[in-house]
């Protein structure tokens, strides 16, 4: 049972836009705590895609955007690409807990 | 270019030890505060330690207090895991990761990953 919740799947077409959604509580994202998103594309390590809610670092294109709101952040995809099949997960700081805690994961499947 | 490449995974019998490496280039482990993050098979990632800029400070996860160390060289610019008493359930691959600390607290970068099995 992961601290933060996420859905198990979603699925888009190409082109679609998906949203993948990251539920905590009020000590780790609704204390203020940043919400970040990795991309773990088959057979590689975690990649960060959104940090701080909702800023991308350098070279994650402009169709990945998150953001947050209260206990919640949410990852949204648009203009879905087949390379974006993967499994995503949200992470934030939970000081209450083990500190660092990840949601269970997301897996995309591009149709 | 930011590079993490981690060394010292295997097969290792339940209650024995193995240390990990994290050799990194592109950044100084000696400015920067940096972790380990394991993966079970078909799990999610969990943070284990992280080791403060300041060298002095660092912290652990419940499943990991006790048991295992993290260290670094800067003269090498390698970061270590000591992990002892192993048991199964530490089956996993293990990421070396820079960590952002306050008020960040993310990984914003990650090594290609070594695999820790822990069997009989």
């Amino acid at each position: 049972q992961s601290v933060l919740t996420q859905p198990p799947s979603v699925s888009g077409a190409p082109g679609q836009t998906v949203t993948i959604s990251c539920t905590g509580s009020s000590t780790n994202i609704g204390a203020r705590y940043g919400v970040h998103w990795y991309q773990q594309l088959p057979g590689s390590a975690p990649k960060l895609l959104i940090y701080s809610n909702t800023n991308r670092p350098s070279g994650v294109p402009d169709r990945f955007s998150g953001s947050k709101s209260g206990t919640s952040g949410s990852l949204v995809i648009t203009g879905l690409q087949a390379e974006d099949d993967g499994v995503y997960y949200c992470q934030s700081y939970d000081p209450s807990l083990t500190d660092s805690v990840f949601g269970g994961g997301t897996k995309l499947t591009v149709l | 270019e930011v590079q993490l490449l981690e060394s010292g995974g295997g097969l290792v019998q339940p209650g024995g030890s193995l240390r990990l490496s994290c050799a990194a280039s592109g950044l100084s482990l000696s400015t920067n505060a940096m972790s380990w993050v394991r993966q079970a098979p078909g799990k999610g990632p969990e943070w284990v330690s992280v080791i403060a800029t300041n060298g002095y400070s660092t912290y652990y996860a419940d499943s990991a207090k006790g048991r295992f160390t993290i260290s670094r060289d800067t003269s090498k610019n390698t970061l270590y895991l000591q992990m002892n008493s192993l048991r199964a359930e530490d089956t996993a691959v293990y990421y070396c990761a820079k960590f952002l600390e306050w008020p960040n607290y993310y990984f914003e970068y990650w090594g290609q990953g070594t695999l820790v099995t822990v069997s009989s």
